[in-house]
């Protein structure tokens, strides 16, 4: 079993490239959610998902796209890479918990990170 | 919205001390609690959870207690080993339990 695998592991872009990060996880979760963690700071939510064709904002959008077309896949875009999107890039997955009830009481499941340089 | 904060680090301990790390919170509605560790250069992986209030969740030694009253979830370990230096995360989720938010980190460094 998988779990979440984030490709690539490593990247250096220079300012105005672009790329798309790659996350896909194999225990058939409906939520999914991207994360950036800066350098000695915590997690911040960039792009989230509840299912497939369904995407929405998170606290730092800006500077990143996102798209769901099926439930294992979750790529993150970066259009024009700027200096302040160095940072290191994780997915996430979660499952929804059980039939008919709220995902209060289940966990996420974490890739191994994607560390992003711009210069 | 629901929100967690928890104690600056980092935290430097010898090994077998006794470590606590504070995490308080904020939520409406009694959603599930969690502690996450993020060793070097990995991702984070769940460490224990509490699913409602006085529930206590335990891994790998540590513990931690759902407070209602104090609104409290603090991680505690009697002993610790240099194997446990990583950083340590509180969660919980939103109010619509869409996502997770997680607290800032609290890095422990245990030397021998």
């Amino acid at each position: 079993n998988a779990g979440v695998t984030q490709t690539p592991k490593f990247r250096i872009l220079k300012i105005g490239q672009s790329m798309t990060l790659q996350c896909t996880q194999d225990m058939n979760h409906n939520y999914m959610y991207w994360y950036r963690q800066d350098p000695g700071m915590g997690l911040k939510l960039i792009y989230y998902s509840v299912g497939a064709g369904i995407t929405d904002k998170g606290e730092v959008p800006n500077g990143y796209n996102v798209s769901r077309s099926t439930t294992e896949d979750f790529p993150l875009r970066l259009e024009l890479a700027a200096p302040s999107q160095t940072s290191v890039y994780f997915c996430a997955s979660r499952p929804e918990g059980s039939i008919g009830a709220t995902p209060a009481n289940t966990e996420a499941f974490f890739g191994q990170g994607t560390r992003l340089t711009v210069v | 919205g629901n929100s967690v904060t928890q104690m600056e680090g980092p935290v430097t301990l010898s090994e077998e001390a006794f470590l606590t790390i504070n995490c308080t919170y904020t939520a409406t509605g009694y959603p599930s609690l969690f502690w996450y560790v993020q060793y070097p250069g990995e991702g984070l992986q769940l460490l224990l959870k509490a699913t409602k209030a006085d529930d206590k969740g335990s891994n790998k030694g540590f513990e931690a207690t759902y407070r209602k009253e104090t609104t409290s979830f603090h991680l505690e370990k009697g002993s610790v080993q240099v194997s446990d230096s990583a950083v340590y995360f509180c969660a919980l989720p939103n109010s619509g339990y869409s996502t997770l938010t997680f607290g800032k980190g609290t890095m422990l460094l245990v030397s021998p």
